[in-house]
């Protein structure tokens, strides 16, 4: 079974408008951590932000945030006045089980292409 | 300085070569990583070192060899590679601790091409 699903492929948004990407995972570990990755053509995968799943409130880190719907097991990436350099693969990843200090091991979802267009 | 380096960013090898992808970083991390990405699929995890000790080998075949010689370098050996082993292979470390703990940073790749 899948542990991490992103069911868009792909997805347009116009400049400056807000756009969601869905992700939706599966676990039966109660402490894990949700991240969300960005892949330009040039391959890095840059890191966008993290939720744990003990944290209250729902992380955000400048234009990016993270709507966590923890009964739903959702974890979609909400991005605000997107821009024309937001046009990349962006990955929701998982690790399960809890933080130990050592390796973070990280499971990653099949990837949702974003296109923003003028 | 918060980058991890990968060299090659382009290779290209015969299937009876011997080559080595490097990763290095200066961050202070102590974990490392290995991950193999197919076009058009997410990064699948190959190895992880842990305090310069392999600590996850996700049955990876022999022709891949990684090596961590101190807690800066990362290198994957790669011999008698098949067409297929044609991927972007990624690189990524941890910090143990504090601010960022757990949140893999990735170098930008090296493409290999086995021909």
């Amino acid at each position: 079974a899948q542990k991490i699903t992103q069911t868009q492929p792909g997805m347009f948004v116009q400049e400056k408008e807000a756009v969601t990407l869905d992700c939706t995972y599966d676990t039966s570990d109660p402490s894990y951590g949700l991240f969300w990755y960005k892949q330009p053509s040039s391959g890095e995968m840059i890191f966008l932000i993290y939720q744990g799943s003990y944290d209250q409130q729902n992380a955000t880190e400048g234009r990016y945030s993270l709507n966590f719907q923890k009964a739903r097991k959702s974890a979609n990436l909400v991005i605000s006045a997107s821009q024309l350099g937001d046009s990349a693969m962006y990955f929701c990843a998982m690790r399960e089980g809890g933080y130990t200090g050592t390796a973070s091991k990280l499971t990653f979802g099949t990837g949702t292409r974003l296109q923003v267009t003028l | 300085d918060t980058e991890v380096t990968q060299t090659p960013k382009h290779l290209v090898m015969g299937m009876t070569n011997k080559k080595s992808l490097k990763c290095e970083q200066h961050m202070g991390h102590r974990a490392m990583y290995w991950y193999k990405q197919k076009a058009k699929k997410p990064p699948e995890l190959m190895f992880v070192y842990s305090y310069e000790k392999l600590s996850i080998n996700e049955s990876v075949p022999s022709r891949f060899s990684p090596e961590c010689p101190n807690s800066s370098l990362l290198n994957l050996h790669l011999h008698a590679l098949q067409p297929e082993d044609s991927a972007l292979y990624l690189c990524a470390s941890s910090p143990p601790w504090g601010p960022g703990a757990n949140v893999l940073t990735f170098g930008a790749g090296s493409r290999l091409t086995v021909l």
